[in-house]
């Protein structure tokens, strides 16, 4: 199976600052005959299910705020927001869907707060 | 839009028995491969189940193989898991999710909508 690690496990960031995640595979996730890297990043909000932000690495999904972008390649990525809003704060997830067969598999989770 | 409700959770025994129901509106349910993921408390998230959009196709996470099933009904736009000989580790908010491109029978995807859950307890 492949894992998926983030780090940090949680991090604290001022309003308008930037928040970096960072997630590895044990493996790639990258497919050679498309390029494409079968990584997607979610964020949950507590009490609610988790919502597709970026998906590809780095396509953003629609409606989705410009100040989320995904980055990386091949076993290592990065989930950056540019400039942290209050409406931010919640647990970061990435997931590889490379595995084929499965198990998909998703990183532990990261929890962004407002220092 | 897109609506997926789950329903079905609650509290168990050990060994016993549950079915899930996910109810799907807003798309053509009959074209899309739908997966179940769960979150026990407090917990991150973990994959269960995937079925193709035929129901030809299925798969499982080894924890839950041999107990539980996934399944579909096209005709009512529902998706089903049945979950039996149950333990406390199946104690989860038990989601269903939908994959966004359409007759895509490989079993790996990412989500575009997921459903608001159902919590499993199980428990004596």
């Amino acid at each position: 199976d492949i894992v998926m690690t983030q780090s940090p496990d949680s991090l604290a960031v001022s309003l308008g600052e930037r928040a970096t995640i960072n997630c590895k595979s044990s493996q790639s996730v990258l497919y050679s005959s498309n390029n494409k890297n079968y990584l997607a990043w979610y964020q949950q909000k507590p009490g609610q299910p988790p919502k597709l932000l970026i998906y590809w690495a780095s396509t953003r999904e629609s409606g989705v705020p410009d100040r989320f972008s995904g980055s990386g390649s091949g076993t290592d990525f990065t989930l950056t927001i540019s400039s942290l809003q209050a409406e931010d704060v919640a647990v970061y997830y990435c997931q590889q869907y490379y595995s084929t067969p499965p198990p998909l598999t998703f990183g532990g989770g990261t929890k962004v707060e407002i220092k | 839009q897109v609506q997926l409700v789950e329903s079905g959770g609650g509290v168990v025994q050990p060994g016993r028995s549950l079915r899930l129901s996910c109810a799907a509106s807003g798309f053509t349910f009959s074209s899309y491969g739908m997966h179940w993921v769960r979150q026990a408390p407090g917990k991150g998230l973990e994959w269960v189940a995937v079925i193709s959009y035929d129901g030809s196709n299925k798969y499982y996470a080894d924890s839950v193989k041999g107990r539980f099933t996934i399944s579909r009904d096209n005709s009512k736009n529902t998706l089903y898991l049945q979950m039996n000989s149950l333990r406390a580790e199946d104690t989860a908010v038990y989601y269903c999710a939908k994959v966004p491109i359409p007759y895509y029978y490989g079993s790996g995807s990412y989500y575009d909508y997921w459903g608001q859950g159902t919590l499993v307890t199980v428990s004596s």
